[in-house]
C-alpha cells in the first residue's frame, strides 16, 4: 500500500461544478497535512494548510479525517483556471522526518 | 521578495557526465530541501537541511548523488557519473522554521541524460 493515495483522475467538469478529491495515507502518526497545486511544467504551489478543525479559503475547502486517515479538497464554482494537478502531501516524523507527495490528481475544468 | 531560484533550469548531458545542479533558497528559510520527480515515481524527496546541515539524506538513491550546503544561501546537488535513469525533475524547496511548514519550490532544474 503506498503511504500517500489519491485518486489519480483525471477529473473533468464543467465549469461552476463542484469537485472532490479525497486522500488517504498510511502512517498515522503523521503531523502535517497540506494540498499543493501543480500547473503543467511548473513546480508545485502550496493552495492550503489542512487542519483538524478543517479550513476554507474561498472556494476551497480542505479537512482532515485523523481517525479515518483521510483529507479531502473541495473546490465550489469550478474556473478553468482551476486546471491543474492537486496534490496530496504529508509530513511525517516518525523514525525520521518525511515528506511525502501523493501521485496527484489532475483536474480539467471546461467551458 | 525572490523565491527559490534553481539553475540550469534545463541540462542535458551525456550518460558518465557530472551534473551539478544549484539552488538559491528564499532569504531566511532555515531548511531546504531537495525533490525529484518522474513519471513513474511522482515528487520523491533526497535529502534535507537545517541550518546548512544534512539532517536526513535517507532519499538519495545511490552514492552517485551527493549534495551539499556550503552557507544559508546556497546549495549544490551533483550527479556523478550521471546515467539516464537520472532523468527527471529536480527541485529544491525551502520552509522557514520547521519542516512542517510549508514548502517555497523553486521552478526545477530539467535534466536529460542521454
Amino acid at each position: 500500500r503506498k503511504e500517500v493515495e489519491q485518486d489519480p483522475g483525471p477529473f473533468n467538469v464543467p465549469e461552476g461544478a463542484t469537485v472532490a478529491f479525497n486522500c488517504t495515507y498510511s502512517n498515522s502518526a503523521s503531523q502535517s497535512f497540506f494540498w499543493y497545486r501543480q500547473d503543467c511544467r511548473k513546480e508545485p504551489k502550496l493552495l492550503m494548510s489542512v487542519y483538524s478543525s478543517g479550513n476554507e479559503d474561498g472556494r476551497f475547502t480542505a479537512q482532515l479525517n485523523r481517525a479515518s486517515q483521510y483529507i479531502s479538497l473541495l473546490i465550489r464554482d469550478s474556473k478553468l483556471s482551476d486546471s491543474a494537478t492537486y496534490l496530496c502531501v504529508v509530513a511525517q516524523g516518525t523514525g525520521g522526518f518525511k515528506t511525502i507527495f501523493g501521485a496527484g490528481t489532475r483536474l480539467f475544468v471546461k467551458a | 521578495d525572490a523565491g527559490v531560484i534553481q539553475s540550469p533550469r534545463h541540462e542535458v548531458t551525456e550518460m558518465g557526465q557530472e551534473v551539478t545542479l544549484r539552488c538559491k533558497p528564499i532569504s531566511g528559510h532555515d531548511y531546504l530541501f531537495w525533490y525529484r520527480q518522474t513519471m513513474m515515481r511522482g515528487l520523491e524527496l533526497l535529502i534535507y537541511f537545517n541550518n546548512n546541515v544534512p539532517i536526513d539524506d535517507s532519499g538519495m538513491p545511490e552514492d552517485r548523488f551527493s549534495a551539499k550546503m556550503p552557507n544559508a544561501s546556497f546549495s549544490t546537488l551533483k550527479i556523478q557519473p550521471s546515467e539516464p535513469r537520472d532523468s527527471a525533475v529536480y527541485f529544491c524547496a525551502s520552509s522557514l522554521a520547521s519542516q512542517y511548514d510549508t514548502q517555497y519550490f523553486g521552478p526545477g532544474t530539467r535534466l536529460t541524460v542521454l
